[in-house]
């Protein structure tokens, strides 16, 4: 069975603070993706990665995949308010999404 | 371009009974995808269904079926109710099946089930 881990389950920061949250596998991936989701909504693709060490940059936020396809990373640089959400990962290996449980972001004014 | 719609919105059922959700896919979009989202075990795939054919299926015993139609849209049936199908259910679209295609999610329908 391939399980995605996602650490760490909550996080609740200051606004302009920096974290990072990560995806791991035992399981190599052909792609993963990252979404955000808000509550009472459905998640919303943030980026996919394909290529083993690929980083990809959207705004304030970086994203990595690992060299061996088996884990990946979110960067946010200087939170804000409006950056809280769930943060969920997914591997797409047999064509089909495996999430990892995510992280719960609080980014405190 | 109206987005993925998903009726209902909320559902209560009892336990024992059965269940139809509907889910209207993005305008040209022919992939659907079903997901089941609850706090203990998080997202989780149900099936997916192209042109009309089930492409995948997840970890889900019978009493879980969907089917599409020509037009794309689904429908998720769920059958004998029991509480732990309590949970918010999630379809997505896409282009394609299969591969790093773009899903776009609706806003699910929260099923409790008492």
């Amino acid at each position: 069975t391939q399980l995605l881990e996602q650490s760490p389950q909550f996080l609740s920061i200051q606004e302009g603070e920096n974290l990072t949250v990560y995806c791991n596998s035992s399981s190599v991936f052909s792609s993963l993706q990252w979404y955000r989701q808000e509550p009472g909504e459905g998640p919303v693709l943030l980026v996919t990665v394909v290529t083993g060490g690929e980083v990809k940059k959207l705004k304030r936020l970086t994203f990595q995949f690992g060299d061996a396809r088996k884990d990946s990373s979110l960067h946010i640089t200087a939170a804000q308010p409006g950056d809280t959400g769930l943060y969920l990962c997914a591997g797409d290996n047999t064509g089909k999404l495996i999430f990892g449980q995510g992280t719960t972001l609080q980014v405190k004014p | 371009k109206a987005g993925v719609t998903q009726t209902p919105r909320y559902l209560i059922k009892t336990r024992g009974q059965q269940v139809t959700l509907s889910c209207s896919p993005i305008s040209g979009h022919r992939s659907v995808s079903w997901y089941q989202q609850t706090p203990g075990q998080g997202l989780q795939f149900l099936f997916e269904y192209f042109s009309e054919t089930q492409r995948n299926k997840g970890n889900f015993p019978g009493r879980f079926s969907g089917r599409q139609f020509s037009n794309s849209r689904s429908e998720m049936n769920v059958s004998t109710l029991e509480l732990g199908d309590s949970a918010l259910y999630l379809c997505a679209s896409s282009l394609a099946s299969g591969g790093p295609h773009e899903q776009y999610f609706g806003p699910g329908t929260r099923l409790t089930v008492t």
